[in-house]
């Protein structure tokens, strides 16, 4: 199963953007990239999904590398109400055409005031 | 519109108990999806319902847990014989079709203390 590896800590400043990066070198060409973030004591959210090239929401932009061994999740100006832990997540990975999603550690994104 | 609602928000239940954890998906959702939290980790598959059916149930622990969906929308988890290990936030999720490519709406969970 292809696996994804990110940091288990990132810090910021508000209103400042914030490049939480996410490694995934055994994907698969029909793996999606999906990016989930579970806030204190609340269930995991959706944030975005892309599979080859770069997208936009209104909550995050998500870049992908060209060779999409990796990817980045971008909040363009964080907030207090960003922190939370983030999930880089390849729903397809355990070869299943439905939504099983596998969640690792997560990176912890702290703001600063 | 509503979102996916659990209930109850905290159980808390002797060893060698027996519990029900219920989830209410948003309607016209026809997957639904459990999850397990222990303090610290991520959300660990638990078991997925394609309407009625219980397509994979392959992250269930042991027979001791249990989970139905008798009319493709309400889902009740029911865990046997509680043990301590058993504690855990447990999530509920539902998405409208089941593709992998669909968003999954997560409940708030259910925080189950076993003393």
């Amino acid at each position: 199963d292809a696996k994804t590896t990110q940091p288990n800590s990132m810090e910021s400043n508000e209103e400042e953007p914030v490049h939480l990066p996410c490694n995934h070198s055994t994907i698969s060409g029909t793996d999606y990239i999906h990016w989930y973030r579970q806030l204190p004591s609340q269930g995991p959210e959706y944030v975005i999904h892309g599979l080859t090239s770069n997208v936009n929401n209104r909550m995050a932009s998500l870049a992908i590398a060209e060779d999409r061994k990796s990817s980045t999740l971008i909040l363009h100006r964080a907030t207090l109400r960003d922190a939370a832990v983030y999930y880089c997540i390849l729903p397809n990975a355990g070869g299943t055409s439905y939504g099983k999603l596998t969640f690792g550690q997560g990176t912890i994104l702290t703001v600063h005031p | 519109g509503a979102g996916v609602s659990q209930t109850p928000s905290n159980k808390v239940t002797e060893k060698g108990k027996y519990v029900e954890l219920r989830c209410d998906p948003i309607s016209g959702h026809t997957a639904l999806y459990w999850y397990r939290q222990s303090l610290g980790q991520g959300p660990e598959f638990l078991i997925y319902f394609q309407g009625t059916g219980a397509a994979d149930d392959s992250g269930l622990p042991n027979d001791r847990f249990f989970a139905v969906r008798p009319e493709g929308s309400v889902s009740t988890l029911k865990i046997q014989r509680t043990e301590r290990g058993d504690s855990a936030v447990y999530l509920c999720a539902s998405s409208l079709s089941g593709l992998s490519t669909d968003t999954q709406y997560f409940g708030p969970g259910t925080r189950l203390t076993v003393l």
